[in-house]
């Protein structure tokens, strides 16, 4: 069975580092692991994409064990703009599975 | 470059009716996926269509069906709507298919069902 989990809600301050986690027990070899942002009544926004090991990029870092069966998002010094909902999409094959999201609230 | 676009941004239809909506992918994307998610929710995979042709589908009923035309732009549709059906519907674009192509989300058709 394709699933993603996460944890349902994370609160944050202003200049913390936030680490979000994302299962996901039968990921396809080939897949790849993706995590995007969403504010209300928008799209998903592309953060950063993996494979194995870590990738990091100008807003994010992610690691990825050499099991596969997780990812970590990695927000570093997190500001009140962060406050967003926060969703792993991994690839199952020809399926494309949204992990259950994250609210992340940062606060002053 | 324009972004995914996205069309009519909002529908209001019955319960019994048909919907038609329509995805503009980025220039020289090939793929387009759908994608349902209910308020509160995250996004469902629907269907994912390249050069035209289904290459994925989601855990939906036969009522929704989908196409992708020479240009690459598609429509999704929904017959017989149920009260259940209302959500916001996302198109995303991507150059290939496979997971690690990323996509490009278009702002959504926000369809309610009375």
């Amino acid at each position: 069975l394709a699933k993603t989990t996460q944890p349902i809600s994370m609160d944050s301050y202003e200049g913390q580092e936030v680490n979000i986690t994302c299962s996901h027990n039968n990921i396809a070899t080939n897949d790849y692991i993706t995590w995007y942002q969403q504010f209300p009544s928008q799209g998903p926004r592309f953060i950063i994409q993996g494979y194995k090991t870590k990738v990091k990029n100008e807003v994010a870092s992610l690691f990825i064990p050499a099991d596969r069966k997780s990812s970590t998002l990695s927000l570093p010094r997190v500001s009140l703009s962060d406050t967003a909902v926060y969703y792993c999409l991994v690839g199952f094959g020809e399926k494309l599975v949204f992990g259950t999201g994250t609210r992340l609230l940062v606060s002053p | 470059d324009a972004g995914v676009t996205q069309s009519p941004t909002h529908l209001i239809k019955t319960r019994g009716q048909h919907v038609t909506l329509r995805c503009s992918p980025i220039s020289g994307h090939k793929s387009v996926s759908w994608y349902q998610q209910v308020l509160g929710q995250g996004p469902q995979f629907i269907f994912q269509y390249y050069e035209k042709e289904e290459r994925g589908r989601g855990n939906f009923p036969d009522r929704f069906s989908a196409r992708q035309f020479p240009n690459y732009s598609s429509e999704l549709n929904v017959n017989a709507l149920l009260l259940g059906d209302s959500a916001l519907y996302l198109c995303a674009s991507s150059r290939d298919r496979g997971s690690w192509n990323e996509q490009f989300f278009g702002p959504g058709t926000r369809l309610t069902v009375l």
